[in-house]
């Protein structure tokens, strides 16, 4: 059973499209993650939810949209996709206390925008 | 707030060597750190993680790292490189209060033969 899932894991599209990718996690975790990877393997964190509720949010532009139904998922929309939008994108996932207090990664979604 | 700083952002060994990555981190409590390990076109795998309980912590893979808080140091250190840990390595510290995961930059290693 995969812990945490995203889809797609590819995402080619044209710049101006609107797109979403989805996150999933079966582990009972109350907190979320959405984290972007440059081509410089540079982590950086984009939003956090804990319980449905945004705690985190960096300087992302306003065209990327959180949303989280309910604390397993944390699905992220993309408005007027730009050349510079292009990176993978991470999902996780963590609880808290003893072993749960790690990050869960998704396989990572891999966004190109031509 | 809570950050760490990676301070090569590449090392290279020869196999059969030591390895050493840098971290420094910056925190208003006590921290939770972690290494986690990134092979090339994979995802995130945890290396190691110290929580405060032993300031030596053992991770997987032969790695481990020690916490020393007068230096404010996460350094991580295998004694003998293999061809297989050729990876980017990340420091990261964690926000006790609201969970938040601050990432280095990443530390490249590349292991020769």
């Amino acid at each position: 059973d995969t812990a945490v899932s995203q889809t797609p894991k590819y995402l080619v599209t044209q710049m101006g499209n609107d797109k979403s990718i989805k996150c999933e996690q079966n582990l009972g975790h109350d907190t979320m993650y959405w984290y972007k990877q440059d081509s410089k393997k540079f982590l950086k964190i984009m939003f956090s939810y804990n319980n449905k509720e945004l705690i985190i949010n960096e300087t992302v532009p306003n065209r990327f949209s959180p949303k989280s139904p309910d604390k397993a998922h944390l699905n992220l929309h993309i408005n007027s996709l730009e050349l510079g939008d292009s990176a993978v994108y991470f999902c996780a996932s963590s609880g808290r206390g003893g072993a749960f207090e790690k990050l869960f990664f998704g396989s990572g979604t891999q966004l190109s925008v031509l | 707030a809570q950050s760490v700083t990676q301070l090569d952002s590449h090392v290279s060994v020869s196999e059969g060597t030591p390895v050493l990555l840098r971290c420094n981190y910056s925190s208003s409590y006590s921290p939770s750190l972690f290494w986690y390990v990134q092979h090339p076109n994979k995802g995130l795998q945890l290396l190691l993680k110290y929580t405060s309980a032993a300031t030596l912590v053992k991770g997987i893979n032969g790695f481990e790292a020690e916490f020393k808080k007068s230096e404010t140091s996460f350094h991580l250190t295998k004694p003998s490189a293999h061809m297989s840990d050729a990876a980017e390595y990340f420091c990261v510290v964690r926000n006790y209060n609201n969970n938040d995961m601050r990432f280095g930059a990443g530390t490249r290693l590349t292991v020769k033969p």
